[in-house]
């Protein structure tokens, strides 16, 4: 069974919709992380969370929210989506003082298409 | 300019080739360094990771560090089909830094090996 789990793993949607994309994890890690990929531009860290009732933006938060249910899941919403929110988007996990500076894992991605 | 550069290549070698890939960042709080690897339609997977300066080799892969002109690189030995994917670079700070707990990642190198 996938440690981190990502729902739905492709979504289609119209421009202004609002919609939710889900993470799960069983790996008891405390921190999670969303982040949209983009072709040439890497990743790019949308908002973290290092634990329940810890929210962070990153560096490309507008247009976004997130809500962390549970230790073991984080939420990413698009209240109004827009045509240049189309993108790959990947949960990440990690626990605080592992002893390799924060090492991320990264579930399957769920790509969103706006039209 | 972005904290962290990388060539976006691709880069298409043949197989048993020795393959590098390099990535240069400015911020000199980084610590950590990482190298993850994603296959097409995958989440991205942690390959190498090195804590300050220094070599670190794993099999047919070493991951250097030259803090000193802020530049990373990949290495792969004898290159396969298999390593065919998109690598990407990721660093971040030590604990007391801003960028502590989060990785900034490079855009990202693709790489086709051909039999």
């Amino acid at each position: 069974d996938a440690d981190v789990t990502q729902t739905p793993r492709n979504r289609i949607t119209k421009t202004g919709k609002r919609i939710m994309l889900e993470c799960s994890q069983t790996k008891g890690h405390d921190r999670m992380y969303w982040y949209r990929q983009d072709p040439g531009l890497g990743l790019r860290l949308i908002y973290y969370s290092f634990d329940v009732k810890d929210i962070n933006k990153g560096e490309i938060s507008d247009g976004y929210s997130v809500s962390r249910q549970a230790q073991a899941k984080f939420s990413l919403s698009l209240e109004s989506a827009i045509p240049n929110q189309t993108a790959l988007y990947f949960c990440a996990t990690s626990v605080a003082g592992q002893g390799e500076g924060e090492t991320q894992y990264f579930g399957p991605g769920t790509r969103l298409l706006v039209l | 300019q972005k904290e962290v550069e990388q060539d976006p290549g691709p880069l298409s070698v043949p197989e048993g080739a020795i393959v590098s890939l390099n990535c240069t960042y400015s911020n000199s709080a980084f610590q950590y360094f990482m190298w993850y690897r994603q296959y097409s339609r995958k989440g991205p997977e942690l390959l190498m990771y090195t804590y300050s300066s220094g070599n670190k080799e794993d099999g047919r892969f070493t991951a250097q560090v030259d803090k000193s002109s802020k530049y990373i690189s990949l290495f792969i030995r004898d290159s396969q089909p298999s390593d065919s994917a998109t690598y990407l670079c990721a660093m971040s700070a030590a604990a007391g830094g801003t960028s502590y707990g989060k990785l900034t990642f490079g855009q990202g190198t693709i790489l086709t090996v051909h039999p």
